[in-house]
């Protein structure tokens, strides 16, 4: 399995404002994912995060309020942008070492804005 | 469109007995399956998963179960004791991508 390190792990965050959440991991993987989770709700998916080309985004999911980056294989990073109380979540960074393997997750960034 | 969802958002159960999770799914096309368990304030962890071309898997006090004819996946947990406490998610995988059930709480009484 893969270590998957966020930060940060919690932030009150002021309306208006942006947020860059970072994720490392322990060793290369193929696919990074980014997902939400609202206050007690499941895990939806916000965009695949590519390695050199723009991420791709689910539907409902826009890069301008979510832009991400992938510099290299073990990092990304999930940038939450012009925050509104709508936005306070869980911010879920996933990991797949291969093609149709397991993914794991990460601890979380808990975002509260207000 | 894929869609996961589970039949019931809370289990009670006593400690020391048998817990079964369920779970029914859309699309026909998802090839591999994944259950996560999620404690209070931690991200999900994995337990255990099944390809499509299982219909049963074992691991250390659970088992999860797969009919490909109903679309239905289940998780079954021996034994079961106040750390099992938690929400669970099953989550199928179509295209690499993952698509989660709403959940199950699992709550445990002594």
């Amino acid at each position: 399995s893969a270590v998957i390190s966020q930060k940060p792990s919690r932030d009150i965050c002021q309306r208006g404002t942006s947020l860059t959440i970072q994720c490392q991991v322990d060793s290369q993987v193929t696919m990074m994912f980014w997902y939400r989770q609202q206050p007690g709700q499941s895990l939806t998916l916000i965009a695949t995060a590519n390695q050199g080309s723009e991420a791709t985004y689910e539907s409902g999911f826009v890069i301008d309020k979510f832009p991400i980056s992938r510099p290299n294989l073990t990092f990304s990073t999930l940038t939450v942008s012009n925050m509104s109380p709508e936005d306070s979540s869980i911010y879920l960074c996933s990991v797949g070492v291969s093609s149709g393997n397991t993914i794991y997750f990460g601890e979380g960034s808990w975002l509260t804005v207000v | 469109g894929e869609s996961v969802g589970l039949h019931l958002p809370t289990l009670s159960v006593q400690e020391g007995d048998n817990s079964i999770i369920n779970c029914a799914y859309s699309n026909s096309a998802s090839d591999y399956f994944i259950w996560y368990k999620q404690e209070s304030g931690k991200g999900p962890q994995f337990i255990i998963d099944i390809r499509s071309n299982m219909d049963k898997r074992q691991g250390q006090r659970v088992t999860v179960l797969l009919n490909k004819t109903v679309k239905h996946l289940s998780l079954q947990i021996a034994a079961t004791q106040p750390g099992d406490s938690a929400v669970y998610f099953c989550a199928g995988e179509h295209t690499d991508k993952l698509i989660f059930g709403t959940g199950t709480r699992l709550q445990v009484f002594p």
